[in-house]
């Protein structure tokens, strides 16, 4: 029963390239989450989303920016993809009083 | 914003023996503590959660404390098992939805 589902599990792309990572889900949850994890730093918030067209800054959104024209989806994209980006990239969703996230599977990204 | 520390960052327990991860929070502010646990190539998934109110709460083998005053609150697995093997995350957040995560503990249960 897989709740929120991100399009690709491994990703390699080339230094430079533009790069969407996509996550879908269907709970009809308001808010959305990108974070990557990396060893020794946890998970650290890039973008979130609390609504259709709305998108807020997490902690390292350089380099990134995000897209949510449907509520059942939010898009990551790497506008100049860098070799530091290099990481596993999770998606997570939750509605307001529901407290936990349901994450995704995880993209592991990886530019050479 | 939030800033979450976790220690220690890798803890190896006998079977059968106790675990407990400690995390500190900054933002007194922060009102709902969740812990997630990442089995080697799955997902983050919540195993236990607490709020404000509440100073302890037990699920089985898991339990969770939290000491406002201090701003600290700690994950005590007792009776470890071989699947309780897995990364374990804290977090904390002040509006129920923005996470702030520590670095993550890794716990091996040596059979």
């Amino acid at each position: 029963d897989v709740k929120v589902t991100q399009s690709s599990r491994y990703l390699v792309k080339r230094t430079g390239e533009k790069v969407f990572l996509e996550c879908v889900q269907d709970m009809d949850h308001e808010n959305m989450f990108w974070y990557r994890q990396d060893p020794g730093l946890g998970l650290r918030l890039i973008y979130f989303s609390y609504d259709v067209k709305m998108k807020e800054k997490g902690d390292i959104p350089e380099g990134y920016s995000v897209s949510r024209e449907k509520k059942e989806r939010f898009s990551l994209i790497l506008e100049s993809a860098s070799t530091n980006q290099t990481s596993m990239y999770l998606c997570a969703s939750t509605t307001p009083g529901r407290g936990g996230y349901t994450f995704g599977s995880g993209t592991r990204l990886t530019v050479v | 914003g939030e800033n979450v520390e976790q220690h220690p960052s890798t803890l190896s327990v006998q079977e059968g023996d106790s675990a407990v991860i400690k995390c500190t929070y900054s933002d007194s502010a922060s009102n709902y503590f969740p812990w997630y646990k990442q089995e080697l190539g799955k997902r983050p998934q919540l195993i236990i959660d607490i709020r404000s109110n509440v100073g302890e709460k037990k699920d089985q083998r898991i339990a969770v404390t939290l000491n406002k005053t201090a701003k600290h609150f700690s994950l005590h697995i007792t009776e470890t098992q071989p699947e309780d093997s897995a990364v374990y995350f804290c977090a904390a957040s002040r509006n129920d939805y923005k996470l702030s995560f520590g670095a993550g503990t890794t716990v091996t249960v040596r059979a």
